[in-house]
């Protein structure tokens, strides 16, 4: 099975600051990766996906990188309501497999 | 607007069976890829199933296969899981999800249903 690892579990950051979260596949998954948010109580919601494509409806401040092994999620300028924990996922083969989470709070 | 709307989840004894539901509105369940996605309490995501817009492929998870069942009824747009020998560590909220893109692949899932919680008393 394909390990997908978060970094950082966790952050603090305030509103307007650039946050930066990176997801490392056990091996190389090519562009095969995924991007949600979820917010307590509620069901994810994708972002990203193919490693860099932003899913309609989602703010220009979510943005995508990385292919093979090292991918980042990068929110530019944090705003109030992406207070939440992050996903990402690999699509690479089965079974898929997700990241750990990357909680991201108000500072 | 698509929607998916799970039911069936609740509390059961270890050992014994549920059936989750997922109806469909506003698209054509059979022409997408529909998965299935748990989460413990408190925990995160773990993938459990899958089943391509053909209908003809299933996937599932090292911890579920030989027990639970994924498949679907296209003339109720419901996708199903039929879960037996149920185990205390299936306690989770189950969500379904459909595939973004139309077609026989398994990608991303997007949307997700709001998901319904499955309790499994030891």
């Amino acid at each position: 099975d394909i390990q997908m690892t978060q970094s950082p579990s966790s952050v603090s950051a305030s509103v307007g600051d650039r946050v930066i979260i990176t997801c490392r596949a056990s091996q190389g998954i090519g562009s095969w990766l995924a991007w949600y948010q979820q917010k307590p109580g509620k069901a994810p919601e994708l972002l990203i996906y193919a490693a860099s494509s932003l899913q309609s409806g989602v703010p220009s401040r979510f943005s995508g990188s990385g292919s093979g092994t090292d991918f980042t999620l990068t929110i530019s300028s944090l705003q109030p309501e992406d207070f939440a924990t992050y996903y990402c996922q690999q699509a690479n083969s089965f079974p898929y497999t997700f990241g750990q989470g990357t909680k991201l709070e108000i500072k | 607007e698509v929607q998916l709307l799970e039911s069936g989840g609740g509390l059961v004894q270890a050992g014994g069976s549920l059936r989750l539901s997922c109806a469909a509105s506003t698209f054509t369940l059979s022409s997408y890829a529909m998965s299935w996605v748990r989460q413990a309490p408190g925990k995160g995501l773990e993938w459990v199933s899958s089943i391509s817009g053909s209908g003809v492929s299933t996937y599932y998870a090292d911890s579920v296969r030989g027990r639970f069942t994924i498949s679907r009824d296209s003339s109720k747009n419901t996708l199903y899981l039929q879960m037996n020998s149920l185990r205390a560590d299936d306690t989770a909220v189950y969500f379904c999800a459909k595939d973004l893109m139309a077609g026989t692949t398994i990608n991303w899932f997007d949307p997700w249903g709001q998901g319904t919680l499955v309790t499994v008393s030891s």
